[in-house]
Parts: structure tokens; sequence; C-alpha cells
């Protein structure tokens, strides 16, 4: 069964720190990883979109990471802000099967 | 500037009543989906359209309809509400299909079913 697991499942930093958060997939075949950031409230919007061929891409405090060989990808954010409190979640698609596959997300909250 | 938006933000309806959840995009995308999102569940698609006069059904399709009779908008109704149904419903659009396309989400529609 194609899936994405997401951990931890709810993480507290405090404003200034970094954190990682990480995504593992069974999907197969991969056709690329994509990480979200849904505001409560509101709807999700893209961060990164990664293919098989890249192992990293950067969105301003963002960094994604991918490891198509282990399954794995992470978020980095960087120099956290209050603003970055959010539900983040891991998106793959399924090559040539026009198949997303939601995480159920990691919500983040960032603290003074 | 562009945006996908969605009407009603929020509806309490009961069981059996019939409820259609509005949205409309002017990005001029062919491609239009609907998913719901539910505590413990990543989002899961409901229904999808490529172009005006086609609709697909998704993963979790049952008790639902959608119709596009134009690029702008796919509205998606329940026909006969049920708790079930009870969820926040996203409505996307993309450039491209589901592999490759990025989507662009509308702000949801909370629905409760009583």
């Amino acid at each position: 069964k194609n899936q994405v697991e997401q951990s931890p499942q709810s993480l507290i930093i405090l404003e200034g720190k970094n954190c990682t958060l990480q995504c593992n997939y069974t999907v197969s075949p991969f056709s690329n990883l994509r990480w979200y950031k849904q505001d409560t409230g509101r709807g999700p919007v893209s961060l990164t979109i990664m293919t098989f061929s890249e192992n990293t891409k950067s969105n301003g405090r963002y960094t994604a990471t991918l490891d198509a060989d282990t399954k794995q990808s992470s978020l980095h954010i960087t120099a956290s802000q209050l603003s970055d409190s959010a539900s983040y979640i891991c998106v793959v698609s399924k090559g040539g099967g026009n198949k997303l596959t939601f995480g159920t997300g990691t919500q983040l909250k960032v603290e003074l | 500037d562009a945006e996908i938006t969605q009407s009603p933000r929020h509806k309490i309806t009961e069981t059996g009543r019939q409820v259609t959840l509005a949205c409309h995009q002017t990005w001029n995308h062919n491609n239009m989906f609907w998913y719901r999102q539910d505590l413990g569940h990543g989002l899961r698609l409901i229904h999808y359209s490529y172009g005006v006069q086609d609709t697909n059904k998704g993963e979790v399709s049952d008790g639902y309809s959608v119709s596009r009779s134009n690029t702008e908008d796919l509205p998606l109704t329940l026909e006969s509400a049920a708790s079930s149904q009870t969820s926040v419903y996203f409505c996307a659009s993309s450039e491209s299909g589901l592999e490759i396309g990025e989507l662009f989400f509308g702000e949801g529609s909370r629905l409760t079913v009583l």
C-alpha cells in the first residue's frame, strides 16, 4: 500500500531555533515529492517540489532534502519565526499513476 | 491576482439534505480537484476534472458528485448529506495534471452534518 508517514506528529520550538521535520514514503514508482504549509483555517500552500534527481531544494528559510534510495525526505526550517507555526504536509506523487498521497502532517508551534 | 475561492466557508446542515459547495478559480486552469481533510487522515481526493464536461471519481467519491460546465467552476454536491461527510473540503486547481502539476488550494469549506 502506498503510504506517506510524517514525524513527529507535533513539535514545539522557541523562536529563532531550527527544526527538522521528517517524511518517509513507500509510494512506488516515485515521481516527485512536495512539501506544503497549511496555516490554521487556511488551504495548503506549496513550499517545494522535488523530482527524483533533486536532493536539495530551498525556499527562503525552508530547505527540503530527498533521498530517493531510502525513500526519505526532510524539511529543515532555519531561524524559526512565529509565522512558521502551521501544519507541514508531505505529499508524494506516483509515477504514471496520476495520484497524490498526502501525509497527515506535522503540527509545528513556534513560541516566544 | 489570480485566485481560487470557495463558498460557503462554513455550513451546518441536516442529515439527508442536499448541499452544494462552490469553487471558482481565475487561474484559467483546466484541472480542478476536490479534497476532504479529516483528523488522522491526509487529504483525500473526492472528484476531479481535467476540463469542461470532464469529471472523474477519486478515492472517496461515494455520496458526492461534480459537474464542469465552464473552466472556472467545479461545484461539489452532496446528494443526501450524512454525518460521515462532516469534514473540511478543499478545492484545488493546477495547470498540469496531478502527477506533476503544482496545486493551488482554496481556503476550505467547513461542513457540519447534524
